[in-house]
């Protein structure tokens, strides 16, 4: 398995612009989790969702931030419009619920918003 | 909320020494991962193990889910083993939030 696949690996942008962020998970992953890291804040969960329902979204920072997960092998996250402060690493992580497995993160996604 | 500390929160040994990294969480669990944050940013699974002891090369750690602890040991140190470790608590099965610990950095020297 290729394992969790994030794309793009790097994105620099302008503020105002919009950015998504793509997330494939592993096969027969039914758990979906958002985060990003910071150095002043570390890592945290902004969404989360199961069976391609979001479950708790309470650590989306504001409405600028939205998540999708429109089939069990796509979720993406969009920031319109992005911010300097949304400068961060973000990670999606999955795992299988049902089978009580591991959470395996993807490489993440480097965004500067300059 | 769900309290998961984690001591020490730095450490830096000589190449070849031992470790050991300590995860204190203040609920009944259900589960629980060891991750290696490496200098580049990569989140690596290390194990999963809500219970009992596990081993892996140089790395082995242990649960004892009743007194709410897990010890992540490191023998023999390299420096590719630098970097930050973290404990995530899994407390409920079903639609539960992962809980991160803040981590331990370690920097092992040569």
């Amino acid at each position: 398995d290729a394992g969790v696949i994030q794309s793009p690996r790097h994105e620099v942008t302008e503020m105002g612009q919009e950015v998504t962020l793509r997330c494939k998970p592993i096969s027969g992953h039914n758990s979906l989790f958002w985060y990003r890291q910071t150095m002043m804040r570390g890592l945290e969960l902004l969404i989360y969702f199961n069976n391609n329902v979001p479950i708790d979204d309470s650590g989306m920072p504001e409405d600028r931030f939205s998540a999708k997960m429109p089939n069990a092998s796509f979720s993406t996250l969009k920031i319109q419009p992005s911010e300097p402060r949304d400068s961060a690493v973000y990670f999606c992580a999955t795992c299988s619920r049902d089978r009580n497995s591991p959470l395996h993160f993807g490489n993440g996604t480097r965004l500067t918003v300059t | 909320g769900i309290q998961v500390e984690q001591s020490p929160p730095d450490l830096i040994l000589q190449e070849g020494a031992n470790s050991t990294l300590r995860c204190n969480f203040s609920d009944s669990v259900n589960n629980l991962q060891w991750f290696h944050q490496n200098p580049w940013g990569q989140l690596i699974n290390l194990f999963y193990i809500p219970s009992g002891t596990k081993q892996n090369g140089r790395l082995s750690a242990t649960t004892v889910a009743t007194e709410r602890y897990s010890l992540l040991y490191i023998s023999s140190s390299q420096t590719t083993d630098s970097g930050v470790y973290f404990c995530v608590f899994i407390s409920n099965f079903g639609n539960e939030k992962l809980t991160f610990g803040t981590g331990t950095r370690l920097t092992i020297i040569p």
